[in-house]
This record gives C-alpha cells, structure tokens and sequence, in this order.
C-alpha cells in the first residue's frame, strides 16, 4: 500500500532563517506530488504540484520554491522566512496521471517567529 | 480558473440530526468532485467522490449528490455523531489540469 512520509512535524523558525520541507511517497511510481499550505483556521492553498522529475508548477508567487529531485521526494524550500509563511504545510500525491484522487501527508506545523 | 464556492461555513446540528454541506463550481468541464473530513490538527482525508457520469452516490452513512445541470454537489450526513465533528472540504478537478481547486471548508459541530 501507499505511504507519504513529511517530515519534520513541527518547526519553529526565525525571520529571515531558511527552510527546507521534506516529503516522500511509497508503493507508488510517477505519483503527482502537491504542497499545499493551511493557514490557522483556513483553507488549502496550492503552493506548487508536479508532474514528474524537475517539473514544477507554481500556483503562487512568493518566496518559497519546490523540486522534486527524485521520482518519489519532493521539497519546499526558502531562502528567507516571513511571518506570513507561518501555516501548516501539506504535501500530497495523486494516484493518476491527471491527479484526482489526492492523499494527504501528515504535515508539517511551521511557526516563524 | 475554477471558482468553487462552499456554504455554510459553520453547521452545528444535535446528534442523530442529518448535515447537508453544498458546493457549486463555475467550469460545466470539471468531471471529478471529492470530499474530504479535517479533524483538528489532522490531515485532510478523502471520504468519498464523485465523477459526472453519476448522480448520486453513497457509503453507509453519508452520501454526495451532482447537479451538473445546476454545478452544484452536495455532502449529506445523516444519522450523525459526535465524531463526524470537523471540518469538511469540497473539491472540483480543474479540466485540463492535475489540480483540485477546494473551497473555503465548513467546520461541522455534532453536539451529544
């Protein structure tokens, strides 16, 4: 069965600091992989999906980046935090080439302070 | 792109009462509606779907109806329970694309 592995569970991070957000996927190959960013008591956002190795799409503009550097891992990255930045950070992967059915990772709870 | 619009925002009903959650979607191409259930401080977890080429469909206690006519789907949870407590989320699958736009959630209250 499939698995989606993000890690670390939680991150308290200075202003300016950076970051790098980690999630893998098993049982599975070619998965569409998504982050997508929850503010407290909000909405999901969809920061950036891709569709294969290096390919990245980018829903929003804004200071946080994503490579997928191996089929199965997909990365959330920073040069320089903001306050905004604060939320839980989910990635998720689609079982299908056109994504459909997506299943959440556990998340990644990140305060900047 | 897609507008996918989500109504109430906050549901609370007595235990064993029916919850009703709709969500109407602007692109007549999208053919693919899921539901998912957030638990606080959990993850998003899909409940159930649905695809265009049916009208309704159901698993044990809740059920998800199409309007495709009308872009509207709806979430129905009958019978409920304290643990049915959560914030439940629609999506619509944006035709040509491999991403699910979700709207704006509903925070379900079952009180005992």
């Amino acid at each position: 069965s499939q698995t989606i592995h993000q890690w670390p569970a939680t991150l308290v991070q200075p202003v300016g600091s950076p970051l790098s957000l980690e999630c893998t996927v098993e049982g599975t190959s070619n998965p569409n992989l998504y982050w997508y960013r929850q503010a407290a008591g909000r909405g999901l956002q969809l920061l950036f999906y891709s569709v294969g190795i290096g390919q990245i799409s980018s829903e929003v503009p804004q200071n946080l980046s994503a490579s997928r550097p191996q089929d199965r891992q997909f990365i959330l990255s920073s040069k320089k935090l903001l306050l905004s930045d604060s939320g839980f950070y989910l990635c998720a992967w689609g079982d299908s080439p056109r994504g459909e059915t997506q299943y959440f990772g556990p998340g990644t709870r990140l305060l900047v302070l | 792109g897609e507008n996918v619009e989500q109504h109430p925002s906050t549901l609370s009903v007595q235990e064993g009462d029916s919850a009703v959650i709709k969500c109407t979607y602007s692109d007549s191409a999208s053919n693919y509606f899921p539901w998912y259930k957030q638990e606080l401080g959990k993850r998003p977890q899909l409940i159930i779907d649905i695809r265009s080429n049916v009208g309704e469909k159901k698993d044990q206690r809740i059920a998800v109806t199409l309007n495709k006519t009308a872009k509207h789907f709806s979430l129905h949870i009958t019978e409920t329970q304290p643990e049915d407590s959560a914030v439940y989320f629609c999506a619509v699958l944006n035709s040509g694309y491999s991403t699910l736009t979700f709207g704006k959630g509903t925070m379900l209250l079952v009180s005992p």
